[in-house]
């Protein structure tokens, strides 16, 4: 089944605390990307990524780590993370082919509290 | 800083009745996709358009993308209680690979 996994789906932790949100995607799409969703700002990209070893800035990138060491997987790294980044994270993936996404496909999403 | 606005924010409406959002973007978008987030799920795509002033149907949904590609509208007819929740537009603007979602409009059916 084609599809787009994330883990945990829901994570509690503490400010300062690293932590790292798995993303991977069985479709072999080139594009990936991180968003956050917060209440009345609907989503917004972090990070993304064209293809392997190809990583860029979204909208709001500050405080978060990505990598894309292989096709099919897109880790995003909080090294220190603050009660702010306190959010509904998506992972999405799509064809891309070295231009920007058609069709996105996402993840069921982590629930992230930062205490 | 590049915004993409959706109005109404929330829309409540009887059963059968239509229903519109409107999505606006500061800058030039090459294409326009809608997606529908389910209460608790993630968004899901529902279609994409690319040339301005492209009209496309899908059952009872009509999609719009504006003459000059900064605007979009989705028009539900006879809304029935399967129509519930967010939708979201979104796309690249015209130079660019980062991808901008609008802020959501909310859909709640009354039966």
């Amino acid at each position: 089944e084609a599809q787009v996994t994330q883990n945990p789906r829901y994570l509690i932790t503490v400010t300062g605390k690293k932590l790292t949100v798995t993303c991977s995607q069985n479709m072999n799409h080139e594009y990936m990307s991180w968003y956050r969703q917060d209440p009345g700002l609907g989503l917004r990209q972090i990070y993304y990524s064209m293809n392997v070893e190809v990583t860029d800035k979204g909208d709001v990138p500050e405080g978060y780590k990505v990598s894309r060491k292989e096709k099919r997987n897109f880790p995003l790294i909080l090294e220190s993370p603050s009660p702010n980044q306190t959010s509904l994270y998506f992972c999405a993936s799509s064809f891309g082919a070295g231009g920007p996404p058609d069709t996105q496909y996402f993840g069921p999403g982590t629930r992230l509290t930062v205490l | 800083g590049q915004q993409v606005m959706q109005i109404p924010q929330y829309q409540h409406v009887q059963e059968g009745e239509d229903f519109t959002t409107y999505c606006n973007s500061s800058t030039t978008l090459s294409n326009i996709q809608w997606y529908k987030q389910r209460p608790g799920g993630h968004p899901v795509f529902l279609i994409q358009l690319v040339k301005s002033g492209e009209v496309k149907k899908q059952k009872r949904l009509t999609f719009q993308f504006g003459e000059a590609k900064k605007n979009s509208s989705l028009h539900i007819t006879a809304t029935q209680t399967t129509d519930v929740g967010t939708y979201f537009c979104a796309g690249p603007i015209n130079t660019g690979n980062q991808f901008y979602f609008g802020t959501g409009t909310s859909l709640t059916v009354i039966p």
